[in-house]
């Protein structure tokens, strides 16, 4: 099976603009978590979705959102930008089962300038 | 809020020796545990993982420890090769059904030819 891929790989952004980062699970999962991850903070759950619902949120703005689409495949949008936002957004995907094992994308590397 | 964290953040280790990285948790809800290796420029990727009702799993070369008395969990690397350089994360979760990890800081892994 191939993994979870994102896009895109790299990002350059300035301050105040949004962008958006794209996620595909793995083939038959249904669940897909974001994740950011700077030096300072480490990784930190952003989200979660599972059937094109959010179940989970982290302790993060309102500036971040995300969506699933029906084929799985989820979205994440960070609106207004700041220089703080400068992280790899990894995005991880899970099968059905309950407490089943979260697989990792490669990340999108994002610069806000 | 609870955190898992990491005793040390950097282990340097000669190669064919074995390794042992430490984590604690603090949260005695959790009731699943999972190791991730990162590489640069790669997204975390699975090791192992422990549900609460074990106290020790084993792989291939690695060996999860779980001790629910003291809070802490263990990874250790047999015969540790230079491929294994990378950065360790332990990350927890709890509940049925939660897919939202919590993730510790981190230890760097570094193998001596």
């Amino acid at each position: 099976k191939a993994g979870v891929t994102q896009t895109p790989r790299y990002l350059i952004k300035t301050r105040g603009q949004q962008v958006t980062l794209s996620c595909s699970p793995i083939s038959g999962h249904r669940s897909v978590s974001w994740y950011q991850q700077t030096p300072g903070q480490g990784l930190q759950f952003l989200f979660e979705y599972f059937s094109e619902t959010q179940r989970n949120k982290g302790n993060f703005p309102g500036r971040f959102s995300g969506r699933q689409f029906s084929n799985s495949r989820s979205e994440m949008n960070v609106s207004t930008l700041e220089l703080g936002d400068s992280a790899l957004y990894l995005c991880a995907s899970s099968g059905t089962s309950v407490g089943e094992t979260q697989y990792f994308g490669p990340g999108t590397r994002l610069l806000v300038l | 809020g609870e955190s898992v964290g990491l005793h040390l953040p950097t282990l340097s280790v000669q190669e064919g020796d074995n390794s042992i990285i430490n984590c604690a948790y603090s949260n005695s809800a959790s009731d699943y545990f999972i190791w991730y290796k990162q590489e640069s420029g790669k997204g975390p990727q699975f090791i192992i993982d422990i549900r609460s009702n074990m106290d020790k799993r084993q792989g291939q070369r690695v060996t999860v420890l779980l001790n629910k008395t003291v809070k802490h969990l263990s990874l250790q690397i047999a015969a540790t090769q230079p491929g294994d350089s990378a950065v360790y994360f332990c990350a927890e979760t709890y509940g049925a059904g939660s897919y939202q990890l919590t993730f510790g800081k981190g230890t760097k892994l570094s193998v001596i030819p």
